[in-house]
C-alpha cells in the first residue's frame, strides 16, 4: 500500500518557466510533509516543509501548496534553472516523529 | 566538513556472505535512520534510533541488523546476503521532530552477486 505517490515519474520544463511537482497521499493522520531533491550518487536534501496547519510555504523560488481535503500537496519552482535538474520526492509524517514515508521521486529535467 | 557519512561507498559482494556498512553524523542530532532504496527508486526506511534505542523497525528481514553505539553512529549489519538485497543503503539524521529536515549520507551501493 504506497501511501505517498508521485504520479508523474518525469517532467522536463525550459528554464525560466515554472516547474509543477505533485504529490498525493491517502493517510489522512499525515501533518508534515516535507520536500527532499537529490542529485545523482548523493543522498537527498532538504527543500522546503509545511505543516498541515497551512496550505503555503514559500522559500525563494520554492513554494509548497497543501490542500487537505484533496490529499494533495505540490512544489511550484519559479523560475525554473538548469541546477534544478534532479529527482524530487515528497515524504510525510504523521506526527510520531521520526518516521517519515517517501514517494517514488519525479525526475525534473530544466532545458536551457 | 561531511555532516554524514557512510562507509563503504561501493560494496560488491557474493551471496551468503556477512557485510556491514557504518554511518556517522557530525550534526549532533538525537535521531538516525537508515533507508534502502530499490531499483524502482523507492526511499524506504528501514530503522530509526533515537538516543541510541530503536524507535522504528520496519518490516526487515531479521538478516539486517542495526547498531548504535551511541548518538552519533548508526550502523548496518546484514547476515546471509541475498542478490535481492541490492540496493542503495542512506543513512541520514535528524532531531526529533515531525517536521525536521533530515540529513543524509551519500549513499552505499550494494551489489551482491
Amino acid at each position: 500500500d504506497q501511501q505517498v505517490k508521485q504520479n508523474s515519474p518525469s517532467l522536463s520544463v525550459q528554464e525560466g518557466r515554472i516547474s509543477i511537482l505533485n504529490c498525493d497521499y491517502t493517510n489522512s493522520m499525515f501533518d508534515y510533509f516535507l520536500w527532499y531533491k537529490k542529485y545523482p550518487a548523493e543522498g537527498p536534501t532538504f527543500l522546503i516543509s509545511i505543516s498541515s496547519i497551512k496550505d503555503k510555504n514559500e522559500d525563494g523560488r520554492f513554494t509548497v501548496f497543501l490542500n487537505k481535503s484533496a490529499k494533495h500537496l505540490s512544489l511550484h519552482i519559479v523560475p525554473s534553472q538548469p541546477g534544478d535538474s534532479a529527482v524530487y520526492f515528497c515524504a510525510a509524517s504523521a506526527g510520531n516523529a521520526g518516521k517519515s514515508t517517501f514517494g517514488d521521486g519525479t525526475t525534473l529535467t530544466v532545458k536551457p | 566538513d561531511t555532516a554524514v557519512s557512510q562507509t563503504p561507498k561501493y560494496l560488491v559482494t557474493q551471496m551468503g556472505n556477512d557485510k556491514s556498512i557504518k554511518c556517522e553524523q557530525n550534526l549532533g542530532h538525537d535521531t538516525m535512520y537508515w533507508y534502502k532504496q530499490d531499483s524502482k527508486k523507492f526511499l524506504k526506511i528501514m530503522f530509526s534510533y533515537n538516543n541510541k534505542e530503536l524507535i522504528i523497525n520496519e518490516t526487515v528481514p531479521n538478516r539486517f541488523s542495526p547498531k548504535s553505539p551511541d548518538k552519533a553512529h548508526l550502523n548496518l549489519h546484514i547476515n546471509s546476503l541475498e542478490l535481492g538485497d541490492s540496493a542503495v543503503y542512506f543513512c541520514a539524521s535528524s532531531h526529533l521532530s515531525p517536521l525536521a529536515e533530515q540529513f543524509f549520507g551519500p549513499g552505499t551501493r550494494l551489489t551482491v552477486l
